[in-house]
């Protein structure tokens, strides 16, 4: 039981470039979130999906198109980076609670 | 003004004493309280979850909640290096069509040997 699993770890971008960060989880639950993590901002939801086939945005969204692949997978997709979306991002899952699980994160430089 | 407001610290203490964090919040809406302990280059992980006023102990944690005060707090008791983290607040509420939780900035604990 893995629990969240992100991909990659670290990865740095030109401006420009594009990239998909990939998560996924083995708990059976519907609901997926993407945040971003700066300092002194605390976690700002980017995107979330309250079920498979269902996508809604979050605080944050501009620069970033997400996709709910299945029930386990939750992809997001930055097709021009930028800068300012220099960022840790988490992918999180939640089940019929409100306890969110959170994956190990990624760490994006955009130069 | 944010909806859940948070001190970033740092905050540094000795080990053994009791540390108290704090958040106040603004929307009334709020039902349920959370506290996540965020270890360094790691994802937040939940420590402690409440939904009524007044206190829930487990261990040398206790939350507490003050609805009339929009005011939430999280005390450790005998503090240990182990516990130095970032310590996140968060608070859900329940709307047509899902759950909203909103975080706090999180404040950086440091317990000292």
């Amino acid at each position: 039981n893995a629990g969240v699993t992100q991909t990659p770890k670290f990865q740095v971008l030109k401006t420009g470039q594009s990239m998909t960060l990939q998560c996924a989880q083995d708990m059976n639950h519907n609901s997926m979130y993407w945040y971003r993590q700066d300092p002194g901002m605390g976690l700002r939801l980017i995107y979330y999906s309250a079920s498979e086939g269902t996508t809604d945005k979050g605080e944050v969204p501009n620069g970033y198109n997400v996709s709910r692949l299945n029930k386990r997978e939750f992809s997001l997709r930055l097709e021009s980076a930028a800068p300012s979306q220099t960022s840790v991002y988490f992918c999180a899952s939640r089940g019929r609670g409100d306890e969110q699980f959170f994956g190990p994160g990624t760490r994006l430089t955009v130069l | 003004q944010k909806e859940v407001e948070q001190d970033p610290g740092p905050l540094s203490v000795p080990e053994g004493a009791i540390v108290s964090l704090n958040c106040t919040y603004s929307n009334s809406a709020f039902q349920y309280f959370m506290w996540y302990r965020q270890y360094s280059r790691k994802g937040p992980e939940l420590l402690m979850y409440t939904y009524s006023s007044g206190n829930k102990e487990d261990g040398r944690f206790t939350a507490q909640v003050d609805k009339s005060s929009k005011y939430i707090s999280l005390f450790i008791r005998d503090s240990q290096p182990s516990d130095s983290a970032t310590y996140l607040c968060a608070m859900s509420a329940g709307y047509t069509g899902g759950f909203k939780t909103i975080f706090g900035a999180g404040t950086r604990l440091f317990v000292k040997a």
